[in-house]
C-alpha cells in the first residue's frame, strides 16, 4: 500500500492568500484526522471524520478554516485567508474504525505563510 | 480522550545505550500506543498495549504498563543512532481520537 499521501509537500504563499492542502488516506481506511505541529504548541488535531462525516471540529482554530471529505479517497484542509501564524506541518493520519486504534500518517504538509 | 505526558522532555546518550521513556495519564484506558517521529516525518506507531497487558516486546523495544499508577514505560535497548527522534505515548479508552504530549526528544550519539 502506499500509505498516506499527502499533498503539496512544501507550500509557500503569501498572507491573505487561499490554501488547500490534499490528503488521500489509506484505502480501505474509514476514519481521518488533520494535525497541525508547531514549536510552540506541539501536535495538534484540528478535525476527524468517520465514514467521509465531521465528528469532531473542536480543534480548528478559527472560521478561516475550513475541511472537507467529499469521497472515502479524498479530503481537503483549507485556509482562507491564511496568516503567518499558520505556519507549521499539517499532517493528515488514516485509520480503521473497529480495528486497532493504531493511525498512519502521512508525510505532512509544511506550510509558510509570508 | 486524554493526553499522555511524556518524561524526560530530553534524553542524549551513546550508542549502545538502553533509552527509557516514561508516559503518565489520568483516567482509565483501554490501551495506549507508542509512536515515533523522525525530525520532519509524520508519525510512524511503533507498538500497543492492551490494559490488560503489562509488558509488551517488538524487537529492541518494551513496553510496559502499569495501570494501578496509570503510567507505561518504553525502553529502547542498544540504541543506534537511527533511534535519534521524538516518542509520543497515546493512552485511549472507547474514543476515536488521539491526543499526543510534547514527547520525548531522544537523541544518541555515536
Amino acid at each position: 500500500d502506499a500509505g498516506v499521501i499527502q499533498s503539496p509537500r512544501h507550500e509557500v504563499t503569501e498572507m491573505g492568500q487561499e490554501v488547500t492542502l490534499r490528503c488521500k488516506p489509506i484505502s480501505g481506511h474509514n476514519s481521518l484526522f488533520w494535525y497541525r505541529q508547531t514549536m510552540m504548541r506541539g501536535l495538534e488535531l484540528l478535525i476527524y471524520f468517520n465514514n467521509n462525516v465531521p465528528i469532531d471540529d473542536s480543534g480548528m482554530p478559527e472560521d478561516r478554516f475550513s475541511a472537507k471529505m467529499p469521497n472515502a479517497s479524498f479530503s481537503t484542509l483549507k485556509i482562507q485567508p491564511s496568516e503567518p501564524r499558520d505556519s507549521a506541518v499539517y499532517f493528515c493520519a488514516s485509520r480503521m474504525v473497529g480495528g486497532t486504534d493504531t493511525q498512519y500518517f502521512g508525510p505532512g504538509t509544511r506550510l509558510t505563510v509570508l | 480522550s486524554q493526553q499522555g505526558e511524556e518524561d524526560p522532555q530530553a534524553l542524549s546518550i551513546q550508542e549502545g545505550e538502553n533509552a527509557t521513556m516514561n508516559c503518565s495519564y489520568k483516567t482509565s484506558i483501554n490501551n495506549l500506543q507508542w509512536y515515533r517521529q523522525n525530525s520532519g516525518r509524520g508519525l510512524v506507531h511503533l507498538i500497543l498495549i492492551r490494559s490488560n497487558e503489562r509488558e509488551k516486546h517488538s524487537g529492541r523495544l518494551r513496553v510496559t504498563l502499569d495501570t494501578s499508577k496509570k503510567s507505561s514505560s518504553l525502553l529502547i535497548t542498544a540504541s543506534r543512532a537511527a533511534d535519534t527522534a521524538s516518542y509520543f505515548c497515546a493512552p485511549s479508552h472507547n474514543t476515536d481520537k488521539l491526543i499526543f504530549g510534547t514527547g520525548t526528544r531522544l537523541q544518541v550519539f555515536p
